[in-house]
């Protein structure tokens, strides 16, 4: 199994410009779960997906920020227009059932927004 | 970027020696937990969970405790390696609700 698989590794962009963070779920997975990693605030969930459906995006900080699943392989993220504030660590996860099942996290994109 | 961040509990030991990494959880209705290991500049990753139904559980080298009673989840890594060098986070999760992780505690080892 690959695992989740995420891109870009790094991302480096200037404040204003559009980022789309890219995220492949381990097949069979039928959730799929996007956080953001801080030193401040640790992980943090912003929004998760069941069967491409998105259920709660009550962690999605403003406007600037939207997901997507078209499929059942491939989710994006995507931040218009980013802020400095925005630089962190963002990792998709999936998972087979939305409790008591361990979630499988890919490697994450770091992002700097100077 | 940020200046401040947490400052996350540490754990020092000596190859060889057995790990114990605690993780106080705070609500009472969480029924599910899971220990994650996250190393420098990957994802984390799954380790071992637990029911709240059981009180102890066993994988490879290691051992999650669960002590409902005073809302207390602890790791043991036995004969720790270097590998074994990360940052250790626990979850929690109550049926209904988002998983909740902890600010994580690292663990050095020492050759």
């Amino acid at each position: 199994d690959a695992g989740v698989i995420q891109s870009p590794r790094h991302e480096v962009t200037e404040m204003g410009q559009e980022v789309t963070l890219r995220c492949k779920p381990i097949s069979g997975h039928d959730y799929l779960f996007w956080y953001r990693q801080t030193m401040m605030r640790g992980l943090e969930l912003l929004i998760y997906f069941n069967n491409n459906v998105p259920i709660d995006d009550s962690g999605m900080p403003e406007d600037r920020f939207s997901a997507k699943m078209p499929n059942a392989s491939f989710s994006t993220l995507k931040i218009q227009p980013s802020e400095p504030r925005d630089s962190a660590v963002y990792f998709c996860a999936s998972s087979r059932e939305r409790y008591n099942s361990p979630l499988h996290f890919g490697n994450g994109t770091r992002l700097t927004v100077t | 970027g940020e200046s401040v961040g947490l400052h996350l509990p540490t754990l020092s030991v000596q190859e060889g020696d057995n790990s114990i990494i605690n993780c106080a959880y705070s609500n009472s209705a969480s029924d599910y937990f899971i220990w994650y290991k996250q190393e420098s500049g990957k994802g984390p990753q799954f380790i071992i969970d637990i029911r709240s139904n059981m009180d102890k559980r066993q994988g490879q080298r290691v051992t999650v405790l669960l002590n409902k009673t005073v809302k207390h989840l602890s790791l043991q890594i036995a004969a720790t390696q270097p590998g074994d060098s990360a940052v250790y986070f626990c979850a929690e999760n109550e049926y209904g609700n988002k998983l909740v992780f902890g600010a994580g505690t690292i663990l050095r080892v020492k050759s």
